[in-house]
């Protein structure tokens, strides 16, 4: 069954980076018919999408325009493992980070469990 | 503001039927068959009940039901039960360079 577990700090100070990493389990990052994502949920934004790695097929990332500037995803298949780096982080940025596996439809199927990041000096 | 309108909150007692709308425009929902459903727990991730409008993942009870008319969806939960408290979510697919955008969420009291 395939599940996913974000890790990274729970703590950032503002204009720091976010680092998160997510693991993959029961399926292939690079053998998949998922692409590979990230969300946010706060209680001022609600639901968010942030980008997603397409790691079977064209390699290609796809990103929000609202984090395009800020966001950076990536995949080690040695590790099944997917990142996320978000720069220049702010109080606005404080909320639950989950880790996604998206389907056709750009669907978020599966979840990981989320970890919430706050900002905070 | 969230792109897709939902009622804020919504009730039933137990054994009743609710039903939740999902409101967008014919760039997403009106366009595509691509609306899904999240029941999401406190505390909790949420969770895909419905997608592609009406597909249930297996492991969700029947009791669940979607549909979609113009540029609305609708999410149908029948024989109501203490365990379906939660919020709800709905999504729809959506062009570039977003691809999707979700509602505001819906609270479902179960009295």
């Amino acid at each position: 069954q395939l599940q996913l577990q974000e890790s990274g700090p729970r703590l950032v100070k503002p204009s720091e980076t976010l680092s998160l990493t997510c693991t993959v389990t029961g399926d292939s990052i690079s053998g998949s018919s998922y692409y590979w994502g990230w969300m946010r949920q706060s209680p001022e934004k609600g639901l968010e999408w942030i980008g997603s790695i397409d790691y079977s097929g064209s390699g290609k990332v796809y990103y929000n325009p609202s984090f395009k500037s800020r966001a950076t995803i990536s995949a080690d298949t040695s590790r099944s493992q997917f990142s996320l780096k978000l720069i220049s982080m702010t109080a606005a940025d404080t909320a639950v980070h989950y880790c996604v596996a998206v389907r056709r439809g750009s669907t978020p199927y599966h979840w990981g469990q989320g970890t919430l990041v706050t900002v905070s000096s | 503001q969230s792109a897709l309108t939902q009622p804020r909150s919504v009730s039933g007692s137990p054994g009743q039927s609710v039903t939740i709308s999902c409101t967008g425009t014919s760039s997403d929902i009106g366009r595509y068959n691509y609306v899904s459903w999240y029941q999401q727990h406190p505390g909790k991730a949420p969770k895909v009940i419905i997608y592609d409008v009406n597909e249930r993942p297996s492991g969700v009870p029947d009791r669940f039901s979607a549909s979609k008319s113009g540029n609305t969806a609708s999410l149908t939960i029948s024989g109501l039960q203490t365990e379906d408290e939660a919020d709800y979510y709905c999504s729809s697919y959506v062009d570039s360079p977003i691809f999707v955008v979700f509602g505001g969420g819906t609270k479902l009291t179960v009295l």
